[in-house]
């Protein structure tokens, strides 16, 4: 069965520095979803891509954040300067209604970042 | 925005019996309610979902009810088993477009014991 693959599984990084998380959806997928999940707490959304561009974003998805789609299978978060607070796990999440009628999403493993 | 409430947040069982965990939505317009199972240091695992035009449906041992009117939805597990053990988190979405950004219950850590 096709999945949501992340690397790298953990990062570490000293604040104020850049770190980009990588995912590659399941190939037929349209939408694709950042997610975070600070340790012990409820999973949070961050925002949704389709058609190469943002569908919608959260409050937490400040001007730090950003996204990307490079090729046609990657599909990036970049975090600008980071705070000791982004500390979570990252979790990217693909799902594809309109060829299979789908709801679901799929996430991946997930990307642990330690901001130090 | 949508917020969704799950209770309880911690539920011990024997195994073989019974669980109920359950949820409440504020959004009317929320039709998408899906039931994600995580294991420690896992990722979340879709393991039953409803739509809003449903009011129950059944896999094997688990279920889960909708009620409309009173904006909440609940998962139930019968014969739990050790394996059972995990987080469930509750979510709701409004999809009215083909993307659906999913908005998490607090969890419920289950705990079947042999």
């Amino acid at each position: 069965e096709p999945e949501v693959t992340q690397t790298p599984s953990h990062q570490v990084t000293q604040m104020g520095q850049e770190v980009i998380l990588r995912c590659v959806p399941i190939s037929n997928h349209l939408y694709f979803y950042w997610y975070r999940q600070i340790l012990g707490q409820k999973v949070e959304f961050l925002v949704s891509f389709y058609n190469n561009e943002i569908s919608e974003k959260s409050e937490i998805f400040d001007d730090q954040f950003s996204v990307e789609r490079p090729d046609g299978s990657n599909f990036t978060l970049k975090i600008r300067s980071t705070k000791l607070e982004d500390s979570a796990m990252y979790f990217c999440a693909s799902s594809d209604s309109k060829t299979t009628g789908s709801y679901e999403q799929y996430f991946g493993p997930g990307t642990r970042l330690t901001v130090t | 925005g949508e917020n969704v409430e799950q209770h309880p947040s911690t539920l011990s069982v024997q195994e073989g019996d019974s669980a109920v965990i359950k949820c409440t939505y504020s959004d009317s317009a929320s039709n998408y309610f899906p039931w994600y199972k995580q294991e420690l240091g896992k990722r979340p695992q879709l393991i039953i979902d409803i739509r809003s035009n449903v009011g129950e449906k059944k896999d094997q041992r688990i279920a889960v009810t909708l009620n409309k009117t009173a904006k909440h939805f609940s998962l139930h597990i019968t014969e739990t088993q050790p394996e059972d053990s995990a987080v469930y988190f509750c979510a709701a979405s409004s999809r009215n477009t083909g993307f659906q950004k999913l908005v998490f219950g607090t969890g419920t850590r289950l705990l079947v014991s042999p």
